[in-house]
């Protein structure tokens, strides 16, 4: 079984652009959540999706947002870039909305601001 | 007061002793708990999970949750050097729903 996916694995952009990342979730599971991790604030939940709907969001400006489409892919964009956005963007996927014991993260976009 | 807390480390603990990991946590309301495991440079998975008080014990791992004073730990048995990463302590708040992770305890067992 097929693990989750998120692409691009590296990004580099400067202050003011934008950018959008990708992941597929595992076959089968419908809820998709993305992570900010930093090593100033370690692990930071951002937002789940699931049945391409936002089920809850973390404390993040609204410069951060997401979308899920009806196959249960989920891409996250960051508009305005500011040097503290640089990252690792996890996505995670789960069978069903809240389900965290089913959790199953993908590798991560790594992205520098510049 | 910071919702999940975590002794950042590093804990260095002698290969085969016990390494004894501590979490607290805010929420009252919170029902379930969750140890995942970070290795450097690599995704975090998930370890343990528990939702009543007491032990639950898997393999070497044991998770103990104490809901009374708010606290979760995860001890591991005849650490070994592969057990070396960060363990992440997670908590799904009963309110909103989203989950928190404590910042992580860089555990390092020396050989």
């Amino acid at each position: 079984k097929a693990g989750v996916t998120q692409t691009p694995r590296y990004l580099i952009k400067t202050r003011g652009q934008q950018v959008t990342l990708s992941c597929s979730p595992i076959s089968g599971h419908r809820s998709v959540s993305w992570y900010q991790q930093t090593p100033g604030q370690g692990l930071q939940f951002l937002f789940e999706y699931f049945s391409e709907t936002q089920r809850n969001k973390g404390n993040f400006p609204g410069r951060f947002s997401g979308r899920q489409f009806s196959n249960s892919r989920s891409e996250m964009n960051v508009s305005t870039l500011e040097l503290g956005d640089s990252a690792l963007y996890l996505c995670a996927s789960s069978l069903d909305w809240g389900q965290w014991e089913t959790q199953y993260f993908g590798p991560g976009t790594r992205l520098l601001v510049l | 007061q910071k919702e999940v807390e975590q002794n950042s480390g590093p804990l260095s603990v002698p290969e085969g002793a016990i390494a004894s990991l501590n979490c607290t946590y805010s929420d009252r309301g919170s029902q379930s708990f969750f140890w995942y495991r970070q290795y450097s440079g690599k995704s975090p998975e998930l370890i343990m999970s528990i939702y009543s008080n007491g032990d639950k014990e898997d393999g070497r791992f044991t998770a103990q949750l104490n809901k009374a004073s708010q606290y979760v730990s995860l001890l591991i048995r005849d650490s070994q050097p592969s057990d070396s990463a960060t363990y992440l302590c997670a908590v799904p708040g009963r309110k909103d729903d989203k989950i928190i992770f404590g910042k992580g305890t860089r555990l390092h067992i020396l050989p």
